[in-house]
């Protein structure tokens, strides 16, 4: 199985600067045929089930905010969070679907 | 709008069969463009991914539940379905229904709001 971890577990950001969340695979997920990483990253509230953010690695899905950016190749992502905002408190996963099982990094809990 | 809804026990008993029910609105679970699936999250704690179906039957399954894990689709109700058998305390989780785009396969873009299901005597 790939495992995805990240970095770091939580971290607390003043509002308005930047948080930066890191995740690693095991192995490569950038399918060679098509140029593609398949990874992405969800946002979780409280309570609520996962939201996605980003797919393939580097696409913001339909309606989230362009603070919200992404970047990496092969084993090594990023997800950045431009000028935090107060309903960006949440826990972020990274996630690989290049091979089955998916799998999900632990998670990282962002916090004012 | 789609919307997915999970139902079913909130309380299993050890070594019983955990059954649930995903309800979608909004649109066809016999559309070619989709997968569904499930996913699961142990209080506290990270997702797992358990499965997926396509339309035409075909089932992805996680390989450390493979052997206890079967989804069904049922088109005439538009739902599809989870059971897991010979369920252990380390089942109990909020249980996600989720749909998965076939030109971004594996990522999961609508999800339902979660049921928790305990396994418990």
């Amino acid at each position: 199985d790939i495992v995805m971890t990240q970095s770091p577990d939580s971290l607390a950001v003043s509002l308005g600067e930047r948080a930066t969340i890191n995740c690693e695979s095991s192995q490569s997920v950038l399918y060679s045929s098509n140029n593609k990483n398949y990874l992405a990253w969800y946002q979780q509230k409280p309570g609520q089930p996962p939201k996605l953010l980003i797919y393939w690695a580097s696409t913001r899905e339909s309606g989230v905010p362009d603070r919200f950016s992404a970047s990496g190749s092969g084993t090594d992502f990023t997800l950045t969070i431009n000028s935090l905002q107060a309903e960006d408190v949440a826990v972020y996963f990274c996630q690989q679907f290049y091979i089955t099982p998916w799998t999900f990094g632990q998670g990282t809990k962002v916090e004012i | 709008q789609l919307q997915l809804q999970e139902s079913g026990p909130g309380l299993v008993k050890p070594s019983e069969t955990l059954s649930l029910t995903c309800t979608v609105s909004g649109d066809s679970i016999s559309s070619r463009s989709y997968y569904w699936g499930w996913i699961r999250q142990p209080p506290g704690k990270g997702l797992e991914w358990i499965g997926n179906m396509y339309y035409s039957g075909s089932t992805y399954y996680n390989k450390s539940l493979k052997s206890r894990v079967t989804i069904l689709l049922d088109t005439s109700k538009n739902q599809f379905s989870l059971n897991l058998s010979s369920v252990t305390a380390a089942d109990t989780a909020v249980y996600y229904c989720a749909r998965v785009l076939v030109v971004t396969p594996g990522a999961f873009d609508v999800w339902g709001q979660g049921t928790m299901v305990t396994v418990s005597s």
